[in-house]
């Protein structure tokens, strides 16, 4: 059961575009959403979060775009460089009892940006 | 200032052996998660802990155990393995539930 759907599992752009990865949820009690940048033979790394009291959130290049009604959210990367190109995790975590943390992983998005 | 450490980097062991991962961190986190990676699957959660003492199953905690006798550590440990546990392994740390998740540069494990 993946309680969160990535999409697309790989993606080329060229050196400017703007490179869009979607991820979808169905757990209503989800309330922390990172994306994470993993770069090959490194651990994964956070790169920007959101939480669902907000719409849209913007780091420098990065943009989360958060749509609650439809249980979606989805990173946008301006003006990308050749230097972002990684996998890229979606996330999504909720509280379980006893203060637990649990967050799920989407499958990942393989970015290539070429010159 | 290490953050996450994983010890080893790479293994391959044989069929039913056994070996413990180590993880360390430096950052007085309260939280410790050990995940495997694999093509296609993403990240998936084996075990936790919230504090010294504590652990907890994660999504996939069959084959595994875990230990976390001091706060700054957690180790993961396999009693047989099974080349279904070929992966990539990562430790992480967070100072809190649901915030920035560290994590160290991961074990790859081959088991032939």
């Amino acid at each position: 059961q993946q309680q969160v759907k990535q999409s697309p599992q790989s993606l080329i752009v060229q050196k400017g575009g703007i490179p869009i990865i979607n991820c979808a949820y169905e757990n209503t009690a989800f309330d922390y959403f990172p994306w994470y940048q993993q770069f090959p033979g490194k651990g994964p790394a956070l790169l920007i979060a959101i939480r669902p009291d907000v719409s849209e959130k913007k780091e420098g290049r990065f943009t989360i775009s958060f749509n609650k009604s439809a249980k979606q959210f989805s990173l946008h990367i301006m003006d990308s460089q050749p230097g972002d190109s990684a996998t890229y995790f979606c996330a999504a975590g909720a509280g379980e009892s006893g203060g637990y943390q649990k967050v799920t992983f989407g499958t990942g998005t393989k970015l290539q940006v070429i010159p | 200032n290490a953050g996450v450490t994983q010890t080893p980097k790479f293994r391959v062991l044989k069929t039913g052996q056994s070996m413990t991962l180590l993880c360390a961190q430096d950052m007085n986190h309260e939280y410790m998660y050990w995940y495997r990676q694999d093509p296609g699957m993403g990240l998936r959660l084996i075990h936790y802990s919230v504090g010294e003492g504590t652990t907890a199953k994660g999504e996939v905690p069959d084959g595994y155990n875990v230990s976390r006798l001091k706060k700054q550590n957690f180790l993961l440990g396999l009693e047989s393995a099974a080349p279904s546990q070929t992966s990539v392994y990562f430790c992480a740390s967070s100072y809190l539930p649901r915030i920035e998740a560290f994590f160290g540069q991961g074990t790859r494990l081959t088991v032939v």
